[in-house]
């Protein structure tokens, strides 16, 4: 059972721009550790997009970009492209898990 | 280059056992936290167990006291032991480096590409 919570689902034409919330609790976002956010296309091993709340690796995009702020964070992706179409999930991790956590997972469809 | 390559998933029965294997190749596996996750059909990503550099293990309460993690610093394979298996421990498994983020910024920047757990009686 995933502690973070994100939108099953989020559209966006081609260009736009779209937002994933993830929302946690005091026990993880809430309490100060960091958020983390994954892409994962069907069939090849999740990628980390960004990592620390707003850092992106090397290679990734500067049309991602993410946010915290409280028990909550949000990835949003600008300029959207077909090659955006994937799973998106936040991960944090839980003192009162002693554990890491990810969210429920977001997929995005470029329409 | 830094890879993780999975083996040692399959079909099995509930009751039975598996032992998954995680090769590691341009770093060692001692440097850095070391975890498996999992992706079960129609559902999300579940962190399933860590080994920190030290040795120290953790679990997922779903696992804990049914999967073991431990490595093999000599062959730099990470193992994930898993006994009792249920249905619902279909999945895919990944093998995940952790990063060099401080104690309040534990992210995966490496992920293998997983192997496939089936069980089924």
């Amino acid at each position: 059972q995933s502690v973070l919570t994100q939108p099953p689902s989020v559209s966006g034409a081609p260009g736009q721009r779209v937002t994933i919330s993830c929302t946690g609790s005091s026990s993880n976002i809430g309490a100060g550790f960091h958020v983390h956010w994954y892409q994962h296309l069907p069939g090849t091993a999740p990628k980390l997009l960004i990592y620390s709340n707003t850092n992106r690796p090397s290679g990734v995009p500067d049309r991602f970009s993410a946010s915290k702020s409280g028990p909550s964070a949000s990835l949003a992706i600008t300029g959207l492209q077909a090659e955006d179409e994937a799973d998106y999930y936040c991960q944090s991790f839980d003192s009162s898990l002693s554990g890491y956590v990810f969210g429920t997972g977001t997929k995005v469809t470029v329409l | 280059d830094v890879q993780l390559v999975e083996s040692g998933g399959g079909l099995i029965q509930p009751g039975g056992s598996l032992r998954l294997s995680c090769a590691a190749s341009g770093f060692t596996i001692t440097s850095h936290y070391m975890s498996w996750v999992r992706l079960a059909p129609g559902k999300g990503l579940e962190w399933v167990s860590v080994m920190h550099s030290a040795g120290k293990t953790l679990y997922a309460d779903s696992v804990r006291g049914r999967f073991t993690i431990s490595r093999d610093i000599s062959e730099n394979i990470l193992y994930l032991q898993m006994n009792s298996l249920r249905v619902e421990d279909t999945a895919l498994y990944y093998c995940v480096r952790e990063g060099f983020g401080s104690s309040w910024s534990k992210y995966f920047d490496t992920w293998g590409q997983g192997t496939q757990v089936t069980v089924s009686s």
